[in-house]
């Protein structure tokens, strides 16, 4: 596709009960970040993937988040027993080699943890 | 603890007329910087970016201005139209000897407006 692309684009739950958000980068883009943004703040770090390899995930809050991407191009946010506080917008991001911090960002995922 | 302040959550502009929108950091392992645009419903995307050894880039109608010694960082709009109403967000990544230089920490954002 043309850019990042997140699915789904809203995402109502119950607390206690597991979500998976996706994320689907621009062709060719061999890094792939994601970011959470609370309402009024910045988007902060969550996690990092160098191709399939997540370099980075030092970000995530705590161990009921995960990611993964299995080929190097989709990647799926995992949260497990969900959470008031987790209610945010997910972003997910891709970019080339070496971007030094130049994004292409997905429209994310407004998750509301009921 | 905010290493990437923009203390002005708003700013509303008369069309014409420049746009400066400030950022302040605290990390002295940042070396490159980046302003991202974001209208509603979208994500943010990239608008221009600056080197620790530089002090200015220009592109168009924006410049950013950077001034090392007070950690702090600006960007013009001349003129301003108003399809630049927007979030504007100050970002910045870390060089590479410091680690992490993929990663992106951003302030709060400063809402432009516009006005006709």
């Amino acid at each position: 596709g043309a850019g990042v692309s997140q699915s789904p684009r809203y995402k109502v739950t119950k607390r206690g009960q597991d979500v998976a958000l996706r994320c689907d980068p621009i062709s060719g883009h061999v890094s792939l970040y994601w970011y959470r943004q609370a309402l009024g703040q910045g988007p902060e770090f969550l996690t990092y993937f160098n191709y399939e390899a997540q370099q980075d995930k030092s970000g995530l809050p705590n161990d009921r988040f995960s990611a993964e991407r299995p080929e190097g191009s989709i990647s799926t946010l995992t949260i497990q027993r969900t959470e008031q506080r987790d209610s945010a917008m997910y972003r997910c991001a891709s970019s080339l080699a070496n971007s030094r911090g130049k994004l292409f960002f997905g429209s994310g995922t407004q998750l509301s943890v009921l | 603890d905010q290493q990437v302040k923009q203390n002005s959550p708003s700013l509303s502009v008369q069309e014409g007329r420049i746009s400066i929108l400030n950022c302040d950091y605290t990390n002295s392992m940042f070396d490159y910087f980046l302003w991202y645009k974001k209208y509603p419903a979208e994500g943010p995307t990239f608008l221009i970016s600056i080197s620790s050894i530089k002090d200015k880039n220009e592109d168009g109608r924006f410049t950013v201005f950077l001034n090392k010694s007070a950690k702090h960082l600006s960007l013009h709009i001349v003129p301003s139209q108003p399809g630049d109403s927007a979030v504007y967000f100050c970002a910045a990544v870390p060089g590479n000897s410091g680690g992490s230089n993929y990663k992106l920490t951003f302030g709060k954002g400063t809402l432009l407006t516009v006005n006709p």
